[in-house]
Order: structure tokens, then C-alpha cells, then sequence
């Protein structure tokens, strides 16, 4: 079955550093969606990324789509302790309404 | 801002019982999802729910497992001979859409940790 893989798993940076989480799926997807989840709490949407090689950018964070439509990346700029919890993305295969989340990477900042 | 909300918040049950988990999606979505999550793992899709009818379920969702959406605010997730490996926490979420070309994005509530003993 499909899978998505995401590395690193765990990512500790000191507060200020950049950090990058990939993101890479056994299959063409359709789309991509990235969460944050905070330590405790649940899943939430940060972005949808739906077009091959598609770059959007909140503030900080920078989210790209692969061009063959099977990886994706978020990048975050300077981070601060805020950003603590782990990213999580989110697949769906074309004609499927089922989204495959990723493994996940665990983010820790250190002030 | 509207919120989807889940109760209850912890919920424990001996093997062999039956649960029902409850969901109140947001009012105007139309899409509903249960997922799972065992603790420190990945997020993992259990089923997703469209017009009163199953839209697409996971291996996971097995005989056991059944939703309902009994009066058109509530929506279930019933587990109906519970097992040890059933215990995790449990979304659910919402969306207005499911069309992958639509940025919607799925609402999820705060969760239903069950553990079974």
C-alpha cells in the first residue's frame, strides 16, 4: 500500500538555526497538506499543496511540492521555541479520499 | 471560531466492550473523518464519511468498527468488541470538502484518548 516516509524523526536545533523535515511518498500524490501537532494537542492544518513544484511560503515556513508530485519539504527560517511539536504531512492519491500521513518529524528548540 | 469538539475526553474500557466515541463536526462541513493515533506514533487514517455513507475506509477499519451520524450533528465511532491495541487517541475531523483541488483543510478536534484494559 502507499506509504510516506519522513526524515529526519527527530530534529533538535538550537533556537535561531533553520530546520528542514522531508517529506516522500511510495506513490504520486494529488495533493499534500502539512500539520503541526503540538506536544498533547491535535493535528493543525498549516497548508495544502496541490500543483507540481508548487513553493508557498508562511512567514517563517516554506513548503514545496516535488515535481513528479511524490516528495515534499517544509523549511522553517529561524526558528523559535514556538515552533516545538511535530510536522506532520498529509497525502491523498488521486480518486481516493483517504490521506495517508506521514511518519512524522519531532521538532525540539533549544532556547 | 468554530471548533470540533469530541467527547469524552478519556475514555477507559475493559477487552471485549463496546465504546462509542462521539464527534461534533463543525456546522457547515460536510466531510467527516475518524483517525488514530497510537501514542507517539503517526497519524493513521481510520475512515472518511459523505452524505450519510462510508466514502472511503482503511484495513484498519474492520468489522469491529462502525460510524454513524444518528442526528445530523453528532457523529460516531463505535468499536464494538474492544481490544488491548485498540487503545490510542482518537480524531475527528472535519472539512468542507474532499476535493483535493479545493484548500480545505480538515478541522480536527481535540481527541478521545482510549485505553483499554
Amino acid at each position: 500500500g502507499q506509504q510516506v516516509m519522513q526524515i529526519p524523526q527527530y530534529q533538535h536545533v538550537q533556537e535561531g538555526e533553520d530546520f528542514t523535515t522531508y517529506c516522500n511518498s511510495s506513490t504520486t500524490l494529488s495533493n499534500i497538506q502539512w500539520y503541526k501537532q503540538r506536544p498533547g494537542g491535535h493535528p493543525v492544518f498549516l497548508i495544502q499543496l496541490v500543483k507540481s513544484g508548487e513553493v508557498k511560503k508562511q512567514k517563517r515556513l516554506t513548503f514545496q511540492f516535488g515535481e513528479a508530485k511524490k516528495n515534499s519539504s517544509l523549511h522553517i527560517t529561524a526558528t523559535q521555541t514556538t515552533d516545538v511539536g511535530t510536522y506532520f504531512c498529509a497525502g491523498t492519491q488521486s480518486g481516493t479520499y483517504k490521506y495517508i500521513f506521514g511518519t512524522g518529524t519531532r521538532l525540539k528548540v533549544l532556547a | 471560531e468554530p471548533e470540533v469538539t469530541q467527547t469524552p475526553s478519556h475514555q477507559v474500557t475493559q477487552m471485549g466492550q463496546e465504546v462509542i466515541l462521539r464527534c461534533v463536526p463543525i456546522s457547515n462541513h460536510l466531510y467527516f473523518y475518524w483517525y488514530r493515533q497510537i501514542l507517539g506514533q503517526k497519524v493513521e487514517f481510520l475512515v472518511s464519511f459523505y452524505n450519510n455513507e462510508i466514502s472511503e475506509k482503511s484495513e484498519i477499519f474492520d468489522d469491529q468498527f462502525s460510524v454513524e451520524r444518528p442526528d445530523g450533528s453528532n457523529f460516531t465511532l463505535k468499536i464494538r468488541s474492544t481490544k488491548l491495541e485498540d487503545s490510542a487517541m482518537y480524531f475527528c475531523a472535519s472539512s468542507e470538502s474532499l476535493a483535493s483541488v479545493q484548500l480545505y483543510e480538515q478541522y480536527f478536534g481535540p481527541g478521545t484518548r482510549l485505553t483499554v484494559t
